[in-house]
């Protein structure tokens, strides 16, 4: 497709277990990004794929928080051992170039439910 | 936090009517975004505004940029059901590229 693809759309777990959310980003952009939104928190950002250089982790919440991207495109959110507090919308985006003043285009996210 | 605020929180006008929206932010920046959001969407670009402009047009929709008071406001003109939504802005703060959102405005345009 032509847009950014997140999957699943909707994820219901129990506390404890891991989850794997997936990101597939507009082909040939250079930047991804991963955003957390929540009612009480808002917009939070995540963590950052630019390009080859090292990700900034920077908004990761914890260690239980972990992402990767392969061969430059598709990206995993990994959370384990989850509590009821990561419950929010994870959201991906990804941009043409990575730097400053990038327009993102976002995917519809992945919405998270802990019980 | 660096998170800016917006204002209000929530507007409801009737089809026709301007909306206005506000965003203040705390430090220097090189540029501020403004995203729409529909319920149960991801977030769309609408437009950029460097901090060496003053305002900026896109279709229906203003921008203005106030660096000397650290905000900005999104005028929405001759709105429609179609633009109820969420509205956030957002910066990088010079911070490569991830983005710090404000809080958000929740329109409502009533048919």
């Amino acid at each position: 497709g032509a847009g950014v693809s997140q999957s699943p759309s909707n994820k219901v777990t129990e506390k404890g277990k891991d989850v794997e959310l997936r990101c597939d980003p507009i082909s040939g952009h250079t930047a991804l990004y991963w955003y957390r939104q929540s009612l009480g928190q808002g917009l939070e950002f995540l963590i950052y794929f630019q390009g080859n250089s090292a990700p900034d982790k920077s908004g990761l919440p914890s260690d239980r928080f972990s992402a990767e991207r392969t061969g430059g495109s598709v990206s995993t959110l990994t959370i384990q051992r989850t509590q009821q507090e990561d419950s929010a919308v994870y959201l991906c985006a990804s941009s043409l170039r990575t730097g400053v003043g990038q327009p993102q285009h976002f995917g519809d996210g992945t919405r998270l439910s802990i019980l | 936090s660096q998170q800016g605020e917006e204002d209000p929180q929530a507007l409801s006008i009737q089809e026709g009517e301007n909306a206005t929206m506000n965003c203040s932010y705390k430090t220097s920046i090189n540029n501020l975004q403004w995203y729409r959001q529909n319920s149960g969407r991801g977030l769309v670009h609408l437009i950029l505004i460097r901090s060496n402009e003053r305002e900026k047009h896109s279709g229906r929709l203003r921008v203005t940029l106030d660096t000397s008071k650290k905000s900005s406001s999104l005028l929405i003109t001759a709105s429609r059901a179609a633009d109820t939504a969420s509205y956030f802005c957002a910066t990088d703060y010079n911070q490569g590229g991830k983005l710090i959102f404000g809080q958000g405005t929740e329109l409502s345009v009533k048919p």
